[in-house]
């Protein structure tokens, strides 16, 4: 079973504040490493992703680090903004047994970004 | 920009009745999904298509049958409803599958079933 596990389930931060959401992975198949970001009432929009051969990247406020050795990954959100509140899913891409490419993704985190 | 778009956007069925959902994308994109998203375990993949007149089961595909008979679109049925589909239903779409190279899911903006 490819299994994708993201902790925390929900995370409240002060406005300015660091956001940081964990996922972690088991199969080494794996190599594309989205986060999805979904306000409510909307779909899923992918926010950044990274690949296996880098350690970080960074877009703006928002940074992935990625560990291969430990097979873990987490999403950081650098000066939370109130804007920012909404649920993250980190995801993992791969393919198996010979079928379709597919994603993976956690089971979500809430997060609230208080003014 | 229409992207993808899913209809209904809110049903209520009865136990054991059957309803279709209908998702469109006006993107020229091969691979098409349908996910279910339920409180604390994400979103699941119920059934994927690679292709027009292609269909593949995904995590979770019991209890639904998919159907891609024209490239933008992408239906998924529900034969006799069950309670435990009660869920908000997404549709996606992505020029490739799952991967870095413009693998990026375009998702609608879900569909939610409730069964009495």
């Amino acid at each position: 079973q490819q299994q994708v596990k993201q902790s925390p389930q929900s995370l409240i931060v002060q406005k300015g504040g660091i956001s940081i959401i964990n996922c972690a992975y088991e199969n080494t198949a794996f190599d594309y490493f989205p986060w999805y970001q979904q306000f409510p009432g909307k779909g899923p929009a992918l926010l950044i992703a990274i690949r296996p051969d880098v350690s970080e990247k960074k877009e703006g406020r928002f940074t992935i680090s990625f560990n291969k050795s430990a097979k873990q990954f987490s999403l950081h959100i650098m000066d939370s903004q109130p804007g920012d509140s909404a649920t993250y899913f980190c995801a993992a891409g791969g393919s198996f047994s010979g079928s379709a490419r597919q994603l993976t993704f956690g089971s979500g985190t809430q997060l609230t970004v208080l003014p | 920009n229409a992207g993808v778009t899913q209809t209904p956007k809110f049903r209520v069925l009865k136990t054991g009745q059957s309803m279709t959902l209908l998702c469109a994308q006006d993107m020229n994109h091969e691979y098409m999904y349908w996910y279910r998203q339920d409180p604390g375990m994400g979103l699941r993949l119920i059934h994927y298509s690679v292709g027009e007149g292609t269909t593949a089961k995904g995590e979770v595909p019991d209890g639904y049958n998919v159907s891609r008979l024209k490239k933008q679109n992408f239906l998924l049925g529900l034969e006799s409803a069950a309670p435990s589909q009660t869920s908000v239903y997404f549709c996606a779409s992505s020029y490739v599958a799952g991967g870095p190279e413009t693998g990026e899911l375009f998702f609608g903006e879900g569909s939610r079933l409730t069964v009495l």
